[in-house]
């Protein structure tokens, strides 16, 4: 069975710029959160989807967002990208509707100039 | 806002010591995760504790859940250089979808 799988490994952008970032959950979850890990601040929350609604969202500004799509794929936008939010997004997905055993990606690495 | 704080922040041992990592909280939890992050990679999940007083263990490795549920610590014995990694706690509040994380012990372990 294939693992969380997250597009692309490594990103580059510069400050102003937008980006997506792609997530393909295990094959039947049907629930994907969203983290942000830095060293600083460790990981956070950003959101989670559930067949396609947005369930939960972390404490992030309106330039984060996400969606789900009806095969269970998720990606998130980040816009008007600063150099803060040079980071590692990391995807999660899950089968049960509580969200109790997460099964996370690789991660993609975002770094912003 | 849930902080999880873990201590220490980082750990450097030598292969065959003992190790107790902890993690406390201000706030109940109704159930606490253990995960370990190898570098280039995702957080893989040791185990999840729901029940106050609750103690498990995994080979070498043992959880337990605080009285309160409010803190966990994981105990290693006779620690392997592949015990090296990143140990994050993660505690979940009713059947929020949400996990807070802990703030991380970074362990070394080296012949």
């Amino acid at each position: 069975k294939a693992g969380v799988t997250q597009t692309p490994r490594y990103l580059i952008k510069t400050r102003g710029q937008q980006v997506t970032l792609s997530c393909s959950p295990i094959s039947g979850h049907r629930s994907v959160s969203w983290y942000q890990q830095t060293p600083g601040q460790g990981l956070q929350f950003l959101f989670e989807y559930f067949s396609e609604t947005q369930r939960n969202k972390g404490n992030f500004p309106g330039r984060f967002s996400g969606r789900q799509f009806s095969n269970s794929r998720s990606e998130m936008n980040v816009s008007t990208l600063e150099l803060g939010d040079s980071a590692l997004y990391l995807c999660a997905s899950s089968q049960d509707r509580v969200v109790e055993k997460l099964f996370f990606g690789s991660g993609t690495q975002l770094s912003v100039l | 806002t849930q902080l999880l704080e873990q201590s220490p922040q980082f750990l450097s041992i030598q292969e065959g010591e003992n190790l107790t990592v902890y993690c406390n909280s201000s706030s109940v939890f109704s159930s606490l995760q253990w995960y370990r992050q190898e570098p280039g990679e995702g957080p893989v999940l040791l185990v999840t504790v729901v029940t106050g007083g609750e103690v498990k263990k995994l080979k070498r490795l043992t959880f337990q859940f605080g009285d309160a549920r409010k803190d966990s610590s994981l105990h290693i014995t006779a620690a392997q250089p592949g015990d090296t990694g990143l140990y994050l706690c993660a505690g979940r509040t009713g059947t929020a979808s949400k996990l807070t994380f802990g703030t991380g012990t970074r362990l070394q372990v080296t012949l």
